[in-house]
């Protein structure tokens, strides 16, 4: 199987600044990294998503790098805002849709104003 | 409105229990999934469900049974549910992304 592992668990940032989140996995077919954020007593809400043929993906101040030798990827958020406070989840899973997600353990940010 | 709904939002009950929670997706998707998110927040997987196959993660115990009628429903029946079975079960349902249904919170007392 696979095993993804989420540092750090706890983020506290000062508004404005930018927050990284890393993730490994062990397992070189895994091939797709979606990252997820959960606001407290909400469901898991997909951001960002990055596949393992591409290295680098942004959207909408969000930054996610693959680097598939290292086994590693990770989340950027730039210019974070109090809005951004939660939890973030990466995950990975195999090729095709039937393929389950390993998740990591989580990051709580929190942006301080 | 196309997502994934779930049923109840909450469920308290006693040990020793059955209970059911249900799963529908109108997103048109061909896999579904049930998750476990316990009280660290950590989330696992439990079943997943593609044109009536399933594959369940080793470490579920017997008690829990996913139950299928068609491909956009999933539904998790307890038997006898156990002090350690508290937390909030997510469905999901993929075509390529996974989304998550808002989940329902169980807690056994």
């Amino acid at each position: 199987g696979e095993q993804v592992e989420q540092l750090p668990s706890i983020l506290r940032v000062q508004e404005g600044s930018s927050a990284s989140i890393n993730c490994t996995y062990e397992n070189s077919a895994s091939n797709y990294f979606p990252w997820y954020k959960q606001e407290p007593g909400e469901n898991p809400k997909l951001i960002i998503d990055i596949r393992s043929n591409m290295e680098r993906k942004q959207t909408q101040g969000l930054i996610v790098l693959l680097d598939k030798k290292a086994k590693r990827f990770s989340l950027h958020i730039t210019d974070t805002q109090p809005g951004d406070s939660a939890m973030y989840f990466c995950a990975a899973s195999g090729s095709g849709s039937f393929n389950k997600l390993t998740f990591g353990a989580g990051t709580r940010l929190a942006v301080c104003p | 409105e196309t997502a994934v709904f779930q049923t109840p939002n909450y469920h308290v009950t006693q040990v020793g229990n059955e209970v059911s929670f249900n799963c529908k997706q109108t997103l048109g998707h061909d896999t579904m999934y049930w998750y476990k998110q316990d009280s660290k927040k950590l989330l696992k997987i439990m079943f997943s469900y593609n044109n009536k196959q399933l594959i369940v993660n080793e470490t579920v115990p017997r008690r829990f049974s996913p139950q299928s009628s068609d491909k956009a429903h999933l539904n998790l029946r307890i038997k006898s549910v156990e002090p350690e079975d508290s937390a909030v079960y997510l469905c999901a349902s993929s075509k390529y992304e996974q989304y998550f249904g808002p989940g329902t919170r169980l807690t056994v007392l």
